[in-house]
């Protein structure tokens, strides 16, 4: 079955530079969701999306953006980057008609800054 | 808003011992309940999930969880360990509200000793 995929598994950058994250849902999923794990810690929620729209917000920094498109595909977008950017960047999607956001995940993307 | 506490942040067991590893949450409203597991250098894989109903779940791996309503409560459990279980582990709630987000407890690593 087909799985949350995510681009790239790995991006080093140095600080102040720009990355992009991609994350590709399950097909006929229509919400995203994006994470923040830094090492030894919880996933963070950063924000969600529903039908291109954003639906909820968390701790994302001012530096992040991010955006659903027409295929549903989302891209997290991380400007000025900091030495604590660097983590794990989880994507999470899942089917509105579920009643419930059980939540499939990819494999995450993982950001060094240096 | 909703909180989850897991109070072991490190299990130590025995192979074929055993194990609950708990979760306590909070919440206004009434939520749904996650356990993820995460394996070493990967992502965020769900075991099970209390949505409504029998407060009984098992899920994969020969886990399961008890929903206790009474004591906001929702701890996993498995009756022998395997050494394959070695992973870090994620509580999980998200408020039956359409679209919300998931927020997870700060995890417990289970270590399964041979």
């Amino acid at each position: 079955a087909a799985g949350v995929i995510q681009s790239p598994r790995h991006l080093i950058k140095e600080k102040r530079e720009t990355a992009t994250l991609k994350c590709y849902p399950i097909p006929r999923h229509d919400t995203v969701y994006w994470y923040q794990q830094g090492p030894g810690q919880d996933p963070q929620f950063l924000i969600s999306f529903y039908e291109k729209m954003q639906s909820d917000k968390g701790s994302i920094p001012d530096r992040f953006s991010a955006q659903q498109f027409s295929d549903y595909h989302s891209e997290l977008n991380m400007s000025s980057l900091e030495l604590g950017d660097s983590a794990l960047y989880f994507c999470a999607s899942s089917p509105s008609e579920a009643g419930a956001n059980v939540l499939t995940f990819g494999a995450g993307s993982r950001l060094t800054v240096l | 808003a909703q909180s989850v506490t897991q109070l072991d942040s490190q299990v130590p067991v025995f192979e074929e011992a055993p194990v609950e590893l708990r979760c306590n949450y909070s919440s206004s409203v009434s939520v749904y309940l996650f356990w993820y597991v995460q394996y070493p250098n990967q992502g965020l894989q769900l075991l099970l999930k209390y949505l409504s109903g029998s407060t009984l779940v098992k899920g994969i791996n020969g886990f399961e969880a008890e929903f206790n309503k009474s004591q906001t409560s929702f701890h996993l459990r498995k009756p022998s360990v395997h050494i394959s279980d070695t992973a870090e582990y994620f509580c999980a709630v998200s408020e039956k509200t359409s679209y919300d987000k998931v927020i997870f407890g700060p995890g417990t690593s289970l270590s399964v000793i041979p």
